[in-house]
């Protein structure tokens, strides 16, 4: 079975300070996603991971897979009040499509 | 981005009566359509996995005669929640997916049974 850890679960940050987010997954996967989802909202799609050393950046958003250590992270450069959000990681088995996601990382950036 | 819809958004209904949920890819043809759950402050969990034509696979502990999962063309695919109960309540997610490197995810209906 796939599992996905995510850490931490809950993130209070200053804003314009940087933190990370991990996601450690459990079996080999050449697929990682990072999704955005607001309160009472949908899946926001973020990043698609798909090769060992892939990173890939957007705004003040950063995420690398390292498919060998099972570890992915997303980085929060210089955070701003509008990326408080619940972020998911989620990840794709070899054998199939279904996404296992992690328990989400509730993020609040407050001035 | 491709563009996936739910209907309804949200809808309310008594205990014991049924509700169908539609999910419909607009700009493209979702050979495979998912059905996620979400509880509050939950992450999603996999309810099945259908493919055009074909019956769902449903995840472990996923009642499939409760959960009707109908994916009749390659836009469209129904989850009917039978005879539901209060612990039904949730956000329920569709995403359809043309590839293996991409699911596309509707915008999510929210269930009350009161």
């Amino acid at each position: 079975e796939l599992k996905v850890e995510q850490n931490p679960l809950f993130l209070s940050m200053q804003e314009g300070k940087n933190y990370t987010i991990y996601c450690n997954y459990s079996t080999t996967s050449d697929r990682l996603y990072w999704y955005r989802q607001d309160p009472g909202k949908s899946l926001e799609s973020l990043f698609v991971l798909l090769s060992n050393g892939a990173v890939k950046q957007e705004g003040r958003l950063m995420a690398s897979l390292d498919t060998k250590a099972r570890l992915s992270t997303l980085h929060i450069t210089a955070a701003v009040h509008d990326l408080s959000a619940t972020y998911f990681c989620a990840v794709v088995s070899n054998s199939g499509y279904a996404l296992n996601f992690g328990k989400g990382t509730s993020l609040l950036v407050t001035p | 981005g491709a563009v996936v819809s739910q209907h309804p958004s949200w809808v309310i209904c008594k205990s014991g009566t049924s509700v169908k949920i539609e999910c419909r890819s607009l700009d493209f043809q979702a050979t495979t359509m998912f059905w996620y759950r979400q509880f509050p402050k939950q992450s999603l969990m996999l309810m099945a996995t259908s493919n055009e034509g074909s019956k769902a696979t449903y995840e472990q502990g996923v009642e499939k005669d409760k959960f009707l999962i109908n994916h009749a063309s390659l836009t469209l695919s129904t989850l009917t929640v039978t005879s539901a109960h209060p612990e039904d309540s949730s956000f329920y997610i569709c995403s359809g997916t043309d590839s293996p490197y991409e699911q596309y995810f509707g915008p999510g209906t929210r269930l009350t049974v009161t």
